[in-house]
């Protein structure tokens, strides 16, 4: 699948490093998310946006912000985290998130690791 | 609360069936959906119940019972590639402004020749 992708897929960073998570959606949709994915954890909603507007914050800490400055374009920008931030951060996108019929398409991740 | 179960681990053989359940009690309830995730993949869309009933798509047919808060994956004829986690979510019109998935923590399926 590759409708939506992810850039970087690995990350390594100092808890002090500013660093951004990019993603992109080839498939017209209208919304895009951010989830976090942790080991033997499901699958955490961060942030969701609809037609550029942020809808959604599921109480993440400042120290994630994300931007959004077109339908096509996510971004999460991470200032000084922590080492329990390491995980797989997922973007996804779909077309109508107020639709019983929508479906969210996945990208394949940035797998960051916080020293 | 909120919450989606679902095995953490199951083995079978290739050319075998299996059957992952999911149960779940959520706020409400707005569709359940099956994604597949290979290790270091994206999950993949597999399959969307919304009505009672079995739902079939090639190898895979997904089942659910919405007075039971129950759902199974059933995977036919089972290949090597199919080596996978499997995530169960639920579509809850409560729980978010967009009516957001809420996951399990997916079962990890390993197909064993």
């Amino acid at each position: 699948e590759t409708g939506v992708t992810q850039t970087p897929r690995h990350l390594v960073m100092g808890m002090t490093n500013k660093k951004s998570l990019k993603c992109e959606q080839h498939l017209g949709h209208n919304a895009m998310y951010w989830y976090k994915q942790s080991a033997k954890k499901p699958l955490e909603l961060m942030f969701v946006y609809s037609l550029e507007e942020r809808v959604e914050n599921n109480s993440v800490p400042s120290r994630f912000s994300p931007e959004c400055p077109n339908s096509s374009h996510l971004f999460l920008h991470l200032h000084t985290l922590q080492p329990e931030d390491s995980a797989l951060y997922l973007c996804a996108s779909s077309q109508d998130p107020a639709g019983v019929l929508d479906t969210q398409y996945f990208g394949p991740g940035t797998r960051l690791t916080v020293l | 609360g909120q919450n989606i179960d679902q095995p953490t681990e199951m083995t079978a053989t290739e050319g075998a069936i299996v059957q992952i359940n999911c149960t779940y009690q959520t706020s409400g309830f707005n569709g359940l959906f099956w994604y597949q995730q290979h290790a270091g993949e994206a999950p993949t869309f597999l399959s969307y119940n919304v009505l009672d009933g079995l739902e079939e798509k090639g190898r895979f047919s997904s089942f659910l019972s919405r007075s039971k808060g129950y759902s199974y994956l059933l995977l036919k004829e089972l290949q090597m590639k199919d080596s996978a986690s499997y995530l169960c979510a639920v579509r809850d019109p409560y729980g978010g402004s967009q009516g957001n998935l809420i996951f399990g923590k997916g079962t990890k399926l390993s197909v064993k020749p």
